[in-house]
Formats: structure tokens, C-alpha cells, sequence
């Protein structure tokens, strides 16, 4: 069965500090990989998708980066955080076939606070 | 651009009543659309979907039905129970070019939070 695994769960990082979310899949080949983020209270961002390695779409012009060096690996980064990076950052997967439904399966999350 | 839209934001019924929360989407090609529900501090975990190709869809205590024309989609859960109250989600599928074929992203709602008290 497929799994999806996401780390750290919690961080706390000071502004203008370097940022590193790993994602990783189990379980499938060439999926689809998304990062999302949901500031509190709040609705899911989509701010990168990928349909293969090194192929990276963004969403949202941000202070962000995506990265997909392996099939099943989707990397977040930032040089230098700022405080409205702050959030729970979800990772997503979802079967890279042509035609099919999309449906995605989560991530447990980062929760980043930027202080 | 590609939107969809959630209503309401906020909803609040009695144990045992329904609830319904209500979505459009702007791109006429979207031809799936699921519903998350998210527990506070987990994951959105999909609780049901339905193509483009079928007006309605049921299971146990929730329905989702689906307006082409009108490009709405709505969530109906009966009976509601208090494990019900969460944050649920619509979405929309916007089909991306992938190579010879093609895959999707989804724009999610806002979000409606649904407390049911018992």
C-alpha cells in the first residue's frame, strides 16, 4: 500500500533562517506531488505541484522553493524565512495517470513557526 | 482565474439535524470533485467524490450533489453526529498537460467549520 511521509512535524525557526521540508511516497511510481499551505483558520494554498523529476510548477510568486530530486522526494526550501512563512505546510500525493480522478492523500504535516 | 467558492464559512446545527455547505467552481472543463473533512490538527482526509458524468452520489450519511450547468456542487450530511463537527473542504479538479496525457491539480474552498452540539 502507499504511504506518505512528511518531516518535522513541528518547527521553530528565527526570521531570515534557512527552510527544509522533505516529503517522501511509498508505494507508487511517478506520482503527482503537491506542497499546500494552511495559515490558521484558514483554507488550502496550493504553492507547488510536480508531475515528474525536476519538474516543478509554482503557484503563488513567494519567498518559497520547490525541489524534485528523486521520483517519490518533494523538498521545500527557503533561503531566508520571513514571518508570514508561518503555517502548516501539507504535502500531497496523488496517482500520475492520465485521466485519473486526482485524489489526494496527505501528508500529516509541518506545523513552522517563523519568530 | 480558476476559483471555487465555499458556503458558509462557518455552520453550526444540533445533533441529529443536516447540514449542507454549498460550492461553484468558474472552470466549465473541471469533471471531479471531492470533499475533505479535517479534524483539527490532522490531515484533510477525502469523505467522498463525484464525477462530472453523475448528478449525485451517496453514502450512509453523506450525499454529494452536482449541478453542471450551474457549476455547483453541494455536500449533504444527515443526521449529524457530534464526531461530524470538523473543517470540511471542496475542490475542484483543473486538468494540467502531463506528456501524452493529461493530470489535474485542485483548487480547494475556503473551508466551512461544522459544529454540531449535542
Amino acid at each position: 500500500s502507499q504511504t506518505i511521509h512528511q518531516w518535522p512535524a513541528t518547527l521553530v525557526q528565527p526570521v531570515g533562517s534557512p527552510l527544509s521540508l522533505e516529503c517522501t511516497v511509498e508505494g507508487t511510481s511517478n506520482p503527482n506531488l503537491y506542497w499546500y499551505r494552511q495559515a490558521a483558520g484558514r483554507g488550502l494554498q496550493l504553492l507547488f505541484y510536480s508531475v515528474g523529476i525536476g519538474q516543478i510548477s509554482s503557484e503563488v510568486p513567494q519567498n518559497l522553493s520547490a525541489s524534485r530530486p528523486q521520483d517519490r522526494q518533494f523538498i521545500l526550501s527557503s533561503k531566508k524565512l520571513l514571518l508570514s512563512d508561518s503555517g502548516f505546510y501539507l504535502c500531497a500525493w496523488s496517482v500520475g495517470l492520465a485521466g485519473a480522478k486526482n485524489i489526494q492523500y496527505f501528508g500529516a504535516g509541518t506545523r513552522l513557526s517563523v519568530l | 482565474g480558476e476559483n471555487v467558492e465555499q458556503h458558509p464559512s462557518t455552520l453550526s446545527v444540533q445533533e441529529g439535524d443536516s447540514a449542507v455547505i454549498k460550492c461553484t467552481y468558474s472552470d466549465s472543463a473541471s469533471n471531479y470533485f471531492p470533499w475533505y473533512k479535517q479534524e483539527l490538527g490532522k490531515r484533510p482526509q477525502l469523505i467522498i467524490d463525484i464525477r462530472s458524468n453523475v448528478g449525485e452520489k451517496k453514502d450512509q450519511r453523506i450525499a454529494v450533489t452536482l449541478n453542471k450547468t450551474a457549476k455547483h456542487f453541494s455536500l449533504h450530511i444527515t443526521e449529524t453526529q457530534p464526531e461530524d463537527s470538523a473543517v470540511y473542504f471542496c475542490a475542484a479538479k483543473m486538468s494540467v498537460f502531463k506528456g501524452s496525457g493529461n493530470t489535474g491539480k485542485l483548487i480547494f474552498g475556503q473551508g466551512t467549520t461544522l459544529q454540531v452540539k449535542p
